[in-house]
């Protein structure tokens, strides 16, 4: 069965360093999401993207943040200058349409030391 | 503005016993989708059950059934017979229907945490 897949399971890095947190898409699927999840709570939207470009952005998606979309495959988020506040589970997903429900991968855990 | 509340955090039941897990949400939409997904202790996020807003037929499946009430605005999650397995973390989402904008961006309730012991 298809699944997105993202890596790595678990980064850890030192705040002030950018990460590159990696997702492989479902391949037929055009729509794709970052979520955050920060320990204990509940799970919140951070960015959509299609056709190459941002579809919408939350509050939390500030200008530490970017996506893009490299090749036909990946998806990847990107976190310029990492606060501790940002440690968090970090998920990506993928639609087909806007209107179907959307597949999770496994997250990735970015912890902030 | 959306919004989904899980006014359950925690509920413990002993195997065998029915639970049913509360959601209730807002929306100007008229067209919208409301979603469970499951993330039991290993963290990942395990896709349930979809609705749309225009379909409040119950559902079932297996030990699961869904009771979806436009009128109060909920969209309950009843797990029968529960076993050890159904321990985990049960959220409830929605996301508006159409195109464009926030369509297809998911709002999580807080989830509530379900502890099935043998």
């Amino acid at each position: 069965e298809p699944e997105v897949t993202q890596t790595p399971s678990h980064q850890v890095t030192q705040m002030g360093q950018e990460v590159i947190l990696r997702c492989v898409p479902i391949s037929n699927h055009l729509y794709f999401y970052w979520y955050r999840q920060i320990l204990g709570q509940k799970v919140e939207f951070l960015v959509s993207f299609y056709n190459n470009e941002i579809s919408e952005k939350s509050e939390i998606f500030d200008d530490q943040f970017s996506v893009e979309r490299p090749d036909g495959s990946n998806f990847t988020l990107k976190i310029r200058s990492t606060k501790l506040e940002d440690s968090a589970m970090y998920f990506c997903a993928s639609n087909w349409d806007l209107n179907t429900e959307a597949f999770f991968g496994q997250g990735t855990r970015l912890t902030v030391v | 503005a959306q919004k989904v509340t899980q006014a359950q955090t925690e509920i413990s039941v002993v195997e065998k016993e029915d639970v049913t897990l509360d959601c209730v949400y807002e929306t100007r939409d008229t067209t919208y989708y409301l979603f469970w997904y499951k993330q039991p202790p290993s963290g990942e996020l395990v896709f349930l059950i979809r609705r749309n807003s225009f379909d409040e037929q119950n559902e079932i499946s297996g030990r699961y059934s869904w009771n979806f009430q436009k009128s109060t605005s909920s969209f309950n999650f009843t797990i029968t017979a529960s076993q050890v397995v159904d321990s985990a973390v049960y959220f409830c989402a929605l996301s508006a229907g159409g195109y464009g904008g926030s369509q297809g961006n998911l709002i999580f309730g807080k989830g509530t945490k379900l502890s099935v012991k043998p």
